[in-house]
């Protein structure tokens, strides 16, 4: 099976542009979870969808939106970018939502904003 | 609130010795427990999860970790350190009161010396 892809791999923007970022989960994941990964804050939930419906979100700005499609593939959208908002963002996919189910993440889209 | 703890931020090795890595966690009831590794510029990759049974589960590329509940620890051991395991290992804890997203501690550097 192939693993969770992430597209682009790279951006950089500059304050105030928006971006979207892609995820594809693996075959058969009906769950899609986003977090974000600075130096300083380590690893931060963002948000998790599952069959098109957001399920869970964490404690970022309204700036930061995302959304699923039928194919369970799901994009992140940052508004208005800030200094702040360069990170790594990392998407995750899982088969169900119980506690028990692992989560694979894909390899990241770096973003660098100027 | 579920929180875990990682007590060391980089640790080294010598190629060969033993290895082991600290993670305790805060929540009352039998946690969902994991460990992941990140190699620079990639996503997290699975290692090994703990969900009940027999305390010490064995993982991917000869890693185990143990369960004890009476310490709220589960750390990460390998007999062998190899330099290829040089990487960021996170710990992580199921937040079952929260839609059963991860909560991951701040990670730990493993250096490893030839």
């Amino acid at each position: 099976k192939a693993g969770v892809t992430q597209t682009p791999r790279y951006l950089i923007k500059t304050r105030g542009q928006q971006v979207t970022l892609s995820c594809s989960p693996i075959s058969g994941h009906r769950s899609v979870s986003w977090y974000q990964q600075t130096p300083g804050q380590g690893l931060q939930f963002l948000f998790e969808y599952f069959s098109e419906t957001q399920r869970n979100k964490g404690n970022f700005p309204g700036r930061f939106s995302g959304r699923q499609f039928s194919n369970s593939r799901s994009e992140m959208n940052v508004s208005t970018l800030e200094l702040g908002d360069s990170a790594l963002y990392l998407c995750a996919s899982r088969g169900s939502l119980a506690g028990l189910e692992t989560q694979y993440f894909g390899p990241g889209t770096r973003l660098l904003v100027l | 609130a579920q929180s875990v703890t990682q007590p060391d931020i980089h640790i080294t090795v010598s190629e060969g010795a033993s290895l082991e890595l600290r993670c305790n966690y805060s929540y009352g009831a039998t946690p969902y427990l994991f460990w992941y590794v990140q190699s620079p510029g990639q996503g997290l990759q699975l290692l090994l999860k703990y969900f009940s049974g027999d305390t010490l589960v064995q993982g991917i590329k000869g890693f185990e970790a143990e369960f004890k509940r009476s310490q709220s620890s589960f750390n990460l051991r390998k007999p062998s350190v190899h330099w290829s395991d040089a990487a960021e290992y996170f710990c992580a804890v199921v937040n079952m009161e929260y839609g059963n997203k991860l909560v991951f501690g701040a990670g730990t550097i493993l250096r490893v010396k030839s």
